[in-house]
């Protein structure tokens, strides 16, 4: 199976910049997507194909990457962004999940 | 408006089985896949398989063939899971999410299978 790796949690002030990345062990083209989890919330779809914002998505949230490395940019971060970010590949099967970047605000 | 609502929580003996529900609304059941997925607590998202509303064609994660049965009702636009031979391994969090080509646009708001004697 297509391991992602994530870093497992980031620190930031509100209105600064974040990326979190999202590594993968094999080539999945542009089929990576991210999702925002919330405690006791079932995931909210961000980004999908790579760089495509999900309808109803704030502009503040942009994806970039293709083949094995990409990353999910917040710019800026506001209060209400922290959560738990995952990543997830379509290109080989079984679908995979990375575990999951926790951001919290300092 | 998009809805997904998921049947309420379990408490199920190691050994037995549980079927669990998602009743779908605000989208045409027929012309989309529904995923199951699987998170058990502070781990990663795993996914289980899905099943297509229109002929009831299912996928499967190989390691989940055998655990998992996926059914559709589309008179009532429901998507269902069996769960078999249940564990302790089994006890997490499960999702149904609607799949938009190969990514999950809409998700239920999940059901707790606690397994336990």
């Amino acid at each position: 199976d297509t391991v992602l790796t994530q870093s497992p949690a980031l620190a930031v002030s509100p209105g600064e910049r974040v990326t979190i990345s999202c590594r993968a062990s094999e080539s999945v083209s542009t089929r990576m997507h991210w999702y925002q989890q919330k405690p006791g919330q079932q995931p909210k779809l961000l980004i999908y194909g790579a760089s495509n914002l999900e309808s109803g998505v704030p502009a503040r949230f942009s994806g970039s990457g293709s083949g094995t490395d990409f990353t999910l940019t917040i710019d800026p971060v506001e209060a209400n962004d922290t959560a738990t970010y995952f990543c997830q590949q379509s290109w080989n099967d079984p679908n995979t999940f990375g575990a999951g970047t926790k951001l919290e605000l300092k | 408006e998009v809805q997904l609502q998921q049947s309420g929580a379990e408490l199920v003996k190691p050994g037995a089985s549980v079927k669990l529900s998602c009743k779908t609304s605000g989208y045409t059941f027929s012309n989309y896949y529904m995923s199951w997925l699987k998170q058990m607590p502070g781990q990663n998202i795993e996914w289980i398989g899905n099943i297509y509303g229109g002929n009831g064609g299912t996928g499967y994660n190989q390691k989940f063939k055998g655990k998992a049965t996926l059914t559709v009702d589309k008179s009532s636009s429901t998507a269902y899971m069996d769960l078999s031979s249940l564990t302790s391994e089994d006890s997490a969090v499960y999702f149904c999410a609607t799949a938009i080509r190969d990514w999950f646009a809409y998700w239920g708001q999940g059901t707790l299978v606690t397994v336990s004697s």
